[in-house]
């Protein structure tokens, strides 16, 4: 099973920074990688997915990278509504593990 | 206008059964695979299940393996998740969701709670 690490679990940042999250895979996999946003009692919203592709209606001040065991989910400039829980999710192979969360608040 | 409605959750003692619904509409349901995830009380998110667009294939987490059974029928546009042996760990929200491709999930619905408790 692949298993999925997030740093960090916990941010604090400002309106206007720059925030980059790290999603580590406990083995090599393809790019089905995908990035979620969930606000407090909220279902969860897709950001990315294939590792790199914004989703359809997603701000383009989100983007992610990587490949093979490392990638990152980057805001470019941290909004007021961008105060949430980010989530990895992998789907190259069951179980499509989510990682841990990463919750941004504010500074 | 797409949407997911859950609907079975409730109280159930520990070893119990439950079985939960999701309506879809807005798509064409038969076209896409359909997940189970759910999440605990403060806790983040899991992934439970995953079924294919015909109902062929059937992927579970080791966590409800042998204890869940996701299944689906397309003719009456219904996805369900039949919970058994249940355990106070499987007390979360429990969100059915639509792929988009690839099996990314591009829709969840508002959820449904099962909490399991004597």
């Amino acid at each position: 099973d692949i298993q999925l690490t997030q740093s960090p679990s916990f941010l604090s940042a400002s309106v206007g920074d720059r925030v980059t999250i790290t999603c580590r895979a406990s083995q090599g996999m393809s790019s089905y990688l995908a990035w979620y946003q969930q606000k407090p009692g909220k279902a969860p919203k897709l950001l990315i997915y294939a590792a790199s592709t914004l989703q359809s209606g997603v701000p383009s001040r989100f983007s992610g990278s990587g490949s093979g065991t490392e990638f990152t989910l980057t805001i470019s400039s941290l909004q007021p509504e961008d105060f949430a829980t980010y989530y990895c999710q992998q789907l190259n192979s069951s179980p499509f593990t989510f990682g841990p969360g990463t919750k941004v608040d504010i500074k | 206008q797409l949407q997911l409605v859950e609907s079975g959750g409730g109280v159930v003692q520990p070893g119990g059964s439950l079985r939960l619904s999701c309506s879809p509409s807005g798509f064409t349901f038969s076209n896409y695979a359909m997940h189970w995830v759910r999440q605990a009380p403060g806790k983040g998110l899991e992934w439970v299940a995953l079924i294919t667009y015909d109902g062929s294939s059937q992927y579970y987490a080791d966590s409800v393996k042998g204890r869940f059974t996701i299944s689906r029928d397309n003719s009456k546009n219904m996805l369900y998740l039949q919970m058994s042996s249940l355990r106070a760990e499987d007390t979360a929200v429990y969100y059915c969701a639509k792929e988009r491709t690839g099996y990314y999930i591009d829709y969840w619905g508002q959820g449904t709670l099962v909490t399991v408790s004597s």
